[in-house]
């Protein structure tokens, strides 16, 4: 079966550290990729997203991701984070062709930014 | 524009009562996906409704649940006689066709 795999469940760090959150599927096919953000209290946001052409996409806030085709990995990034960053952090993919849209996530991954 | 709307935002039940939850999409999308999250997971897919259609229920469990999205009105997740394994976070989202999704605040359901 399809799955998405987080590979780092709490990340702590400090402000202005860079950040790295690991995305890999299990998938063969071609896929539509997404990171969401969700703040304490908040519903989830979409962060940033991969449909086709330029593997580096820019999202909001500062944060990139690279859309890694050969390692099945959509690592999301941002050179110096904050701590209104503190959130937890979903990836998630949508599989095509013939996929009705729906959504695999990841088990997400808590960030604690200290100030 | 708002966003999607879900409500109630917190629901309690005893087991063995029925739990209805609703979402109301983002104006202009007329495709709403339901999911669920479990404490200490990820969300997972339930069902992906369009007007009066359920296109992929792949994720819903056998018994007990249902779900509609009516021509008029709010799309509807209904669990019947719910039990404490029902407790969890349920998110809905909308979007136009094959395209992104915007997802509401939750409803959080607690079964006593």
């Amino acid at each position: 079966a399809q799955s998405v795999s987080q590979h780092n469940h709490h990340v702590i760090l400090s402000e202005a550290a860079s950040l790295e959150l690991g995305c890999n599927y299990s998938y063969g096919g071609t896929v539509n990729l997404f990171w969401y953000v969700q703040y304490p209290g908040q519903h989830l946001q979409l962060l940033l997203k991969y449909f086709s052409g330029d593997p580096l996409v820019k999202g909001i806030k500062g944060f990139e991701a690279e859309f890694i085709k050969s390692k099945f990995s959509f690592n999301l990034r941002k050179p110096s984070v904050q701590w209104s960053d503190t959130a937890e952090y979903f990836c998630a993919v949508n599989l095509r062709p013939g996929n009705t849209g729906k959504l695999i996530f990841g088990q997400g991954t808590t960030l604690q930014v200290k100030p | 524009n708002a966003g999607v709307m879900q409500n109630p935002r917190h629901l309690v039940r005893r087991r063995g009562q029925e739990a209805r939850l609703r979402c109301s999409p983002m104006k202009g999308h007329s495709h709403v996906y339901w999911y669920r999250q479990l404490p200490e997971e990820g969300l997972k897919f339930m069902v992906y409704l369009q007007k009066e259609n359920i296109i992929d229920e792949s994720g819903m469990p056998k018994e007990r649940f249902s779900a509609e999205f009516p021509k008029e009105g709010p799309s509807i997740l209904r669990i019947q006689q719910v039990v404490r394994g029902d407790s969890a976070a349920y998110f809905c989202a909308s979007s136009p066709p094959l395209d992104t999704q915007y997802f509401g605040p939750g409803t959080r359901l607690t079964v006593l």
